[in-house]
């Protein structure tokens, strides 16, 4: 089945350290996406990618980074720079980046500081 | 500042009654709008669509309704079913990004 594969489930990181978060999508999507949600708010975006080797910063990218070298992954860094990395993370992506091409969201990862 | 708000956290509805959820919304630039709905451990999946320059769209059981001069749009669900019980997220894009509201949690009581 096509579809998008968030890993692992749950996340915990000691203070100081950075973690990687994986993203794996089948459905041969261009873009990708990574959102961050917090009790009581809505999904913020974090970085997105409209091809391979290419992607931009969204509203929240302090303390994140990411890399897109190939089509179907998208991994998200979170660094030490990031004072409150505690948040479940969304990963998503769509055929483009245009107004109806809906994203399919994976399952996601909750992250947790030790 | 949140630019998509949902302001009611939960709504609870008999089955076979209509659900209305809303969504508000503050950016007049955003031209297209979108539910999309979330089971607990599962990301949200897609639901319905709506551009700027209707006003209402169907689809099966589920109506989108967009009031632009108000900023305000809604999903209603008519019959509702138990099924439907899960976390309804509306989106608004502008300039390749959507901007989530923070959902609603609809119970569909049998």
């Amino acid at each position: 089945d096509g579809g998008i594969t968030q890993s692992p489930k749950y996340l915990f990181r000691k203070e100081g350290q950075n973690v990687t978060l994986s993203c794996e999508q089948n459905l041969n999507h261009d873009a990708m996406y990574w959102y961050r949600q917090d009790p009581g708010q809505g999904l913020r975006l974090i970085y997105y990618s409209q091809i391979v080797n290419d992607f931009q910063k969204g509203d929240i990218a302090e303390g994140y980074s990411v890399s897109r070298e190939k089509k179907e992954s998208f991994p998200l860094t979170v660094t030490s720079a990031q004072k409150n990395p505690t948040a479940f993370y969304l990963c998503a992506s769509s055929i483009g980046t245009g107004r109806n091409q809906p994203q399919h969201f994976g399952d996601g990862t909750r992250l947790s500081i030790l | 500042d949140q630019q998509v708000k949902q302001n009611s956290p939960s709504l609870s509805v008999q089955e076979g009654r209509i659900s209305i959820l809303n969504c508000d919304y503050t950016n007049s630039m955003f031209d297209y709008f979108l539910w999309y709905k979330k089971y607990p451990a599962e990301g949200p999946t897609f639901l319905i669509s709506i551009s700027s320059i209707k006003d209402k769209n169907e689809d099966g059981r589920f109506t989108v309704f967009l009031n632009k001069s108000a900023k305000h749009l809604s999903l209603h669900i008519v019959p509702s079913q138990p099924g439907d019980s899960a976390v309804y997220f509306c989106a608004a894009y502008n300039f390749n990004k959507f901007y989530f509201g923070s959902g609603t949690k609809l119970n569909v009581k049998p």
